[in-house]
């Protein structure tokens, strides 16, 4: 399989709670994205980190990229009911490579 | 703005016959993609083009599959003849530049090979 790791693998969270996920790659990339997908429909862009940035925010999305660790984290802040979707990181090198994703349920 | 356009939604066949499914980019874009999404092996990128040239087929799984695009507006996925095992939704995507810019996703085809 070409996927790139992603964890948690899902994520319950009560309405108001932070959220963070997690994705690390393999290889050098030029950037990394995120994207959000909800039952049966395509997937939704939410942000791109270029190699070169640390941070990212929008909105209530932060997204940080450690390139010595190869990883990248989002967190979703203030979490609502209607944030419960599965998330996928998709790096962008040579290669491009979607994580396995994490599944978050937001309950109210 | 319209978004991609996927068709059909839903295919239902019975292995052996062709499949062909249809995406529709947004205008303007240069770069379309063609992935496979499943179960157990996650979101596959089958093949990209970038000014309707394929640059990267290594994904396609085997010579069953073929893709095209003829013009800027419209590209094909054709699985021929299909298996069972090419059950799975299939997502056509499109960017203004290959991977500088997001990608924007079509709802999918969700193919089933009985």
């Amino acid at each position: 399989s070409q996927q790139g790791e992603e964890d948690p693998q899902a994520l319950s969270i009560q309405e108001g709670e932070n959220a963070t996920m997690n994705c690390s790659y393999k290889t050098s990339i030029n950037n990394l994205q995120w994207y959000r997908q909800n039952s049966g429909r395509g997937l939704v862009h939410l942000i791109l980190i270029r190699s070169n940035e640390r941070e990212k925010h929008s909105g209530r999305l932060r997204v940080t990229l450690d390139t010595s660790k190869k990883s990248s984290s989002l967190l979703i802040t203030a979490s609502r009911a209607a944030d419960t979707a599965s998330y996928f990181c998709l790096e962008y090198g040579n290669k491009l490579v979607f994580g396995a994703g994490t599944i978050l349920r937001v309950k109210s | 703005d319209a978004g991609v356009i996927q068709s059909p939604r839903h295919e239902v066949t019975e292995m052996g016959q062709e499949v062909t499914l249809r995406c529709k980019p947004i205008s303007g874009h240069n770069s379309l993609f063609w992935y496979r999404q499943t179960m157990m092996r996650g979101l596959e990128l089958l093949i990209y083009f970038n000014n309707n040239v394929p640059i990267d087929d290594s994904g396609m799984p085997e010579d069953r599959f073929s893709a095209k695009m003829p013009n800027a507006s419209f590209s094909t996925l054709k699985i021929q003849p299909s298996e069972p095992r090419d059950s799975a939704v299939y997502f056509c995507a499109s960017s203004p530049e290959k991977g500088n810019q997001p990608q924007h996703f079509g709802d999918g085809t969700r193919l089933s090979i009985l």
